[in-house]
């Protein structure tokens, strides 16, 4: 299978700082990364998305940044709130294009 | 809530029974995937439908699980024999177009503990 991962297990950060969440991917046929957010007992829920034919792609309070050279995608996360205290996960669509492969996740603290 | 519903949300067991559990997604949502996500990890794809075919398994689909969606709608996933290292949360995703590069909004999951 692919292998999506994390840097970082966990991360915590004060409240109104930034947030940057790392992933690292393996299969350079992967053409379409997506942002998700878990909170505890839901399901994840997208946040942003970016195609390969970009580096960088901005939302709102969210960034994601990708750089094809060395197969790495961060999350960047401004003014960090409560709210966003959750697991982030990146996922790629590998060779086929039908199925996303998921990284084990970055739990994010944010600390009042 | 994003439209998708899954039941029941919790499920035991006990090891060698039947489980079936049961999906909602989107109505206008062509396509229907379903993941396996154990504790500390990230969803693992099982399986996807395009309307009613389902088109691509993963070899995590072991023989004893089976999934159908047979109206294009509504979609089931059972596991026959159930071991404990079933235990897990089972995700269904639904979404609208013809490729993976669309949105998936997921459900809130079936937790599933064989004891």
């Amino acid at each position: 299978g692919e292998s999506v991962g994390l840097h970082l297990p966990t991360l915590s950060v004060q409240e109104g700082d930034n947030s940057i969440i790392n992933c690292a991917y393996s299969n350079s046929a992967s053409d379409y990364f997506i942002w998700y957010k878990q909170e505890s007992g839901k399901g994840p829920q997208f946040i942003i998305d970016i195609r390969s034919n970009m580096d960088k792609r901005q939302g709102q309070r969210v960034t994601v940044l990708l750089n094809k050279t060395v197969k790495h995608l961060s999350l960047q996360i401004a003014a960090t709130q409560p709210g966003d205290s959750a697991v982030y996960f990146c996922a790629e669509n590998g060779d086929t294009g039908n199925q996303f492969y998921f990284g084990t996740g970055t739990s994010l603290t944010v600390i009042p | 809530d994003t439209g998708v519903s899954q039941n029941p949300r919790h499920k035991i067991t006990k090891r060698g029974q039947n489980v079936t559990f049961r999906c909602d997604p989107i109505s206008e949502h062509n396509r229907l995937y379903w993941y396996r996500q154990t504790l500390g990890q990230g969803p693992e794809f099982l399986t996807y439908f395009q309307n009613e075919a389902q088109l691509e398994k993963s070899r995590l689909l072991s023989d004893r699980f089976s999934a159908e969606r047979p109206k294009g709608s509504f979609s089931t996933l059972e596991i026959q024999r159930t071991e404990q290292g079933d235990s897990a949360m089972y995700l269904c995703a639904s979404s609208w177009g013809q490729g993976a590069q669309d949105e998936q909004y997921f459900g809130p999951g079936t937790r599933l503990t064989v004891t």
